[in-house]
């Protein structure tokens, strides 16, 4: 299994800000994925974080709007910028082992007021 | 590009009955099929997956699913209810090999006394 960490679990932004999410895994993983549900909502994969090189980004999401880093390999941030009410969403952070399974934090709550 | 589909985005049973959560997936036969389990303001935790290597899949906290191809369905059932299993559901396929999930829309089951 993996132990991911999320963090903030939970905030409330003002409009045109941003928020920067942190994942962290006990373990070194290859891949990092990342999700938003927006309410009521089933989940979409927004990236897919690789060490070394630049996120991939799914259809309808844009690096301006969501940058991610991934500096080493048990750790990632996704950042929300210049945020609307729109955004607000949970956010998680999830790690694969071999396709096989995969493994999520406990997710980022974000209300944009 | 698989997909699969949560009929009924709302189940609501009695405690102690029978409960049956429908997943349909769209074509070919995956390698692997997941079910999900959100419970209130958490991140997903992962209740059985299927792999092939049996068509009738064993869960944690008694739920179980049985895959059938000839009806392409992966429904999730468990013999009696309880009131902590009010929760969301998700069932999922793998995008390709690439470790990305596709989710379902999601099924909110709701457990009365």
């Amino acid at each position: 299994s993996a132990v991911i960490s999320q963090k903030p679990s939970r905030d409330i932004c003002q409009r045109g800000t941003s928020l920067t999410i942190q994942c962290q895994v006990d373990s070194q993983v290859t891949m990092m994925f990342w999700y938003r549900q927006q309410p009521g909502q089933s989940l979409t994969l927004i990236a897919t974080a690789n060490q070394g090189s630049e996120a991939t980004y799914e259809s309808g999401f844009v690096i301006d709007k969501f940058p991610i880093s991934r500096p080493n390999l048990t750790f990632s941030t996704l950042t929300v910028s210049n945020m609307s009410p729109e955004d607000s969403s949970i956010y998680l952070c999830s790690v694969d082992r071999g396709h096989t399974e995969a493994f999520f934090g406990q997710g980022t709550r974000l209300t944009v007021v | 590009a698989q997909s699969v589909t949560q009929l009924g985005s709302h189940v609501s049973v009695s405690e102690g009955a029978l409960v049956l959560l429908r997943c349909n997936y769209s074509s070919s036969v995956p390698p692997y099929l997941f079910w999900y389990v959100q419970y209130p303001n958490q991140g997903l935790q992962l209740l059985l997956k299927y792999t092939s290597a049996a068509t009738l899949v064993k869960g944690i906290n008694g739920f179980e699913a049985e895959f059938k191809k000839s009806e392409t369905s992966f429904h999730l059932t468990k013999p009696s209810a309880h009131m902590s299993d009010a929760a969301e559901y998700f069932c999922a396929v793998p995008s390709g090999n690439t470790g990305k999930l596709i989710f379902g829309q999601g099924t909110t089951l709701q457990v009365k006394p």
